[in-house]
């Protein structure tokens, strides 16, 4: 089955810094790869996701970069800020029916001002 | 509308305690998640419903009872939990139990087992 590993586990930037998190996945059926933020107390909400067809997909300060070759995906925040603080997950699944969506392990990141 | 709610928030129980957790979503969606969550950890898939039909299992206590009574409500029925049991548990709703779907994950209840 589906595998996804997430690092790093913690990460601290300054405000206005970037922020990079990186996944690896294991099954190379699986072509769609949803980033989810959940601040302390809320529910997960996805952020942004990107689909096997493309290689990168941006949204304002938020991009997500996918190499299927090597398996790997990474979310890139620029300029943060302290709302961006949060825990992220990353997660995979495959376009078929009856497939789950496996997460990683996730990251809490912290933006300092 | 595009959100899933869930009943209730918070919810403290015993051991002997019978309790029930609900969950709603009018985005005409057919396939319905619960998960449990622990903090700072992802969220661990417990039941899948897809097309009010149980469809995933992961073997998941008899403890957790779901239920879908119809496409729009889902269900968590508890009984004699045990403290471990203690988490968020989240409920999500996509168009159909496909990979490619976004889920929509309602706020969660919060549960503490006593």
């Amino acid at each position: 089955g589906e595998n996804v590993e997430q690092h790093p586990s913690t990460l601290s930037v300054q405000e206005g810094d970037s922020a990079v998190i990186k996944c690896t996945y294991s099954d190379s059926a699986s072509n769609y790869f949803p980033w989810y933020k959940q601040e302390l107390g809320k529910r997960p909400q996805l952020i942004i996701d990107i689909r096997s067809n493309v290689g990168e997909k941006k949204d304002q300060r938020i991009a997500v970069t996918l190499n299927k070759t090597a398996k790997h995906f990474s979310l890139h925040i620029t300029e943060t800020q302290p709302e961006d603080s949060a825990v992220y997950f990353c997660a995979a699944s495959a376009n078929q029916a009856g497939t789950a969506l496996i997460f990683g392990k996730g990251t809490t990141l912290s933006v300092s001002s | 509308d595009t959100e899933v709610t869930q009943t209730p928030k918070h919810l403290v129980m015993g051991m002997t305690n019978k309790k029930s957790l609900k969950c709603e979503q009018h985005m005409g969606h057919r396939a319905m998640y619960w998960y449990k969550q622990k903090a700072k950890k992802p969220p661990e898939l417990m039941f899948v419903y897809s097309y009010e039909k149980l469809s995933i299992n992961e073997s998941v206590p008899s403890r957790f009872s779901p239920e879908c009574p119809n496409s729009s409500l889902l269900n968590l029925h508890l009984h004699a939990l045990q403290p471990e049991d203690s988490a968020l548990y989240l409920c999500a709703s996509s168009p159909t139990w496909q990979g490619r779907y976004e889920q929509y994950f309602g706020p969660g209840t919060r549960l503490t087992v006593t």
